[in-house]
């Protein structure tokens, strides 16, 4: 089975613009969340998804955005990047999300540079 | 707010040295996990812990839960080079996981 893939694996911006990042679950998960790690605050919750839905936000500006497709694969968004976005961005799937005391599958990440 | 703090945030080991990696969350919860991240990679599930007194055990490495101290352990036994990486514990914050701050663990010769 395969796994949570992500893509693209490294990207470099500069400030002002906007990026996306891809995240495909595990096949059959139907949960993806996103998280943000950077060596000052550690991981971070961005949200969840669930059958399209946003199911849980984290405390971020409003910046990041996410949506949810119907094949369960989901994408973020960061408009107009500031340097302090630079991070290693997590997605995690599950069958039905933590709420249902699985295990979350860590994707390989995406690490984002802003210049 | 769910606060989860890990201890210590770094532990230099000799190889066959036993340690204790600490986790203690600040509300109630009945679900713990535990993830390994190796440099540059992504997190990789080891435990997940349910309920009041579960223990788990994977090679050399045994979690443990007490949910009435709101206290999580891992403990390693007689470590190896290979167990070198950053172990992070995360808690159910309701629909999202709260994570500590990680422990980087260097086991040396």
């Amino acid at each position: 089975k395969a796994g949570v893939t992500q893509t693209p694996r490294y990207l470099i911006k500069t400030r002002g613009q906007q990026v996306t990042l891809s995240c495909s679950p595990i096949s059959g998960h139907r949960s993806v969340s996103w998280y943000q790690q950077t060596p000052g605050q550690g991981l971070q919750f961005l949200f969840e998804y669930f059958s399209e839905t946003q199911r849980n936000k984290g405390n971020f500006p409003g910046r990041f955005s996410g949506r949810q497709f119907s094949n369960s694969r989901s994408e973020m968004n960061v408009s107009t990047l500031e340097l302090g976005d630079s991070a290693l961005y997590l997605c995690a799937s599950s069958l039905y999300g933590t709420s249902a005391q699985e295990t979350q599958y860590f994707g390989p990440g995406t690490r984002l540079l802003v210049l | 707010e769910l606060k989860v703090e890990q201890n210590p945030l770094f532990l230099s080991m000799q190889e066959g040295k036993n340690y204790t990696i600490y986790c203690n969350y600040s509300t109630t919860s009945d679900r713990l996990y535990w993830y390994r991240q190796d440099p540059g990679k992504s997190l990789e599930s080891l435990f997940v812990l349910l309920s009041n007194g579960a223990v788990k055990q994977e090679g050399r490495l045994m979690a443990s839960l007490d949910t009435k101290a709101r206290l999580s352990t891992l403990h390693i036994t007689a470590a190896v080079h290979d167990l070198s990486a950053t172990y992070f514990c995360a808690v159910d914050g309701t629909d999202k996981l709260i994570f500590g701050t990680g422990t980087r663990l260097q086991v040396f010769p």
